[in-house]
C-alpha cells in the first residue's frame, strides 16, 4: 500500500507570508505526528494527533503555527507570518496508534523543504 | 529534560570495517528505543526498536543494537559494513505516546 506523503515537496515564500503544509498518513493509521528538521539537527517534535484531536501540541514554537487533522485522516500544517527562522524539512508521520506500543512504529514521509526568504 | 545524545557526528569507514555508534539517553519513566537510518535522497525508515526483553535487538540489513540500562545507552552496531551503508542514523527514544525525541543524527561514509 502507499506510504506517508506529503505535499508540496518544496516550498519557497516569503518572509510574512502564511503557507500550508498537508501530510496524507498510512490508510487506518489513527496516530499522526508533524516533526521539524534543521539542517545538522534530527527531527524536533512539534505535535501529534490521534485521531482528529491534538493530544500534544507541546512542541510547536509559538502561535504561528498550528495543524488541524478534521477527519482524523490528512492533517494541515499551517504556518502564519513566516520567518526566515522557520526554514526546514517538515517532516509527518503515521502509527497504527499513539501508545507508543511495540507495533506503533512511525512510519516517515519524505516531508516538505520549506525556505522562507 | 527528555534528550538523546549521539557521539559521533561524521564517521568514515572503509567497507568491510566494523561499525559501532554511540547513543545515550536521559528519560524518565518507562523509554522505547529505536534507530532510523536516512539514505541519500530518501526518507527516514526504521532500522530497529527496542521496547522490552532481550536487550540485544537485531535489525534489518545486519545491524542490532544493545540496551544497556545501567549506561543508558542503545549503540548501534554491524560487523561488517557496505558502500550501501552510507546515510545518516538517528538514535530515538519514546515513552508511552509514541512522541520520538531524536539525537541530531551521525553521518556515516563508507569507502569502497
Amino acid at each position: 500500500g502507499a506510504g506517508v506523503s506529503q505535499t508540496p515537496s518544496n516550498k519557497v515564500t516569503e518572509k510574512g507570508k502564511y503557507v500550508e503544509l498537508r501530510c496524507d498518513p498510512i490508510s487506518g493509521h489513527t496516530a499522526l505526528y508533524w516533526y521539524r528538521q534543521s539542517l545538522g539537527q534530527g527531527p524536533e517534535f512539534l505535535i501529534y494527533f490521534q485521531g482528529t484531536g491534538a493530544a500534544d501540541d507541546s512542541g510547536l514554537p509559538n502561535d504561528r503555527f498550528f495543524a488541524v487533522r478534521p477527519e482524523g485522516s490528512v492533517s494541515t500544517l499551517k504556518i502564519q507570518r513566516t520567518e526566515r527562522g522557520d526554514s526546514a524539512v517538515y517532516l509527518c508521520a503515521s502509527s497504527l496508534r499513539a501508545g507508543g506500543g511495540r507495533t506503533d512504529t512511525q512510519y516517515f514521509g519524505p516531508g516538505t523543504r520549506l525556505t522562507v526568504l | 529534560a527528555q534528550s538523546v545524545s549521539q557521539h559521533n557526528h561524521h564517521v568514515i569507514l572503509s567497507e568491510a570495517a566494523s561499525l559501532e555508534l554511540g547513543c545515550n539517553y536521559s528519560y524518565g519513566g518507562t523509554v522505547n528505543l529505536f534507530w532510523y537510518v536516512q539514505y541519500p535522497g530518501q526518507h527516514l525508515q526504521l532500522l530497529l526498536k527496542y521496547f522490552s526483553g532481550d536487550p540485544l535487538v537485531k535489525g534489518i540489513k545486519g545491524f542490532e543494537a544493545e540496551f544497556i540500562k545501567s549506561k543508558f545507552s542503545f549503540n548501534l552496531r554491524k560487523p561488517s559494513v557496505q558502500w550501501s551503508d552510507t546515510a545518516e542514523y538517528f538514535c530515538a527514544a519514546s515513552g508511552n505516546t509514541g512522541k520520538l525525541i531524536f539525537g541530531q543524527g551521525t553521518t556515516l561514509q563508507v569507502k569502497p
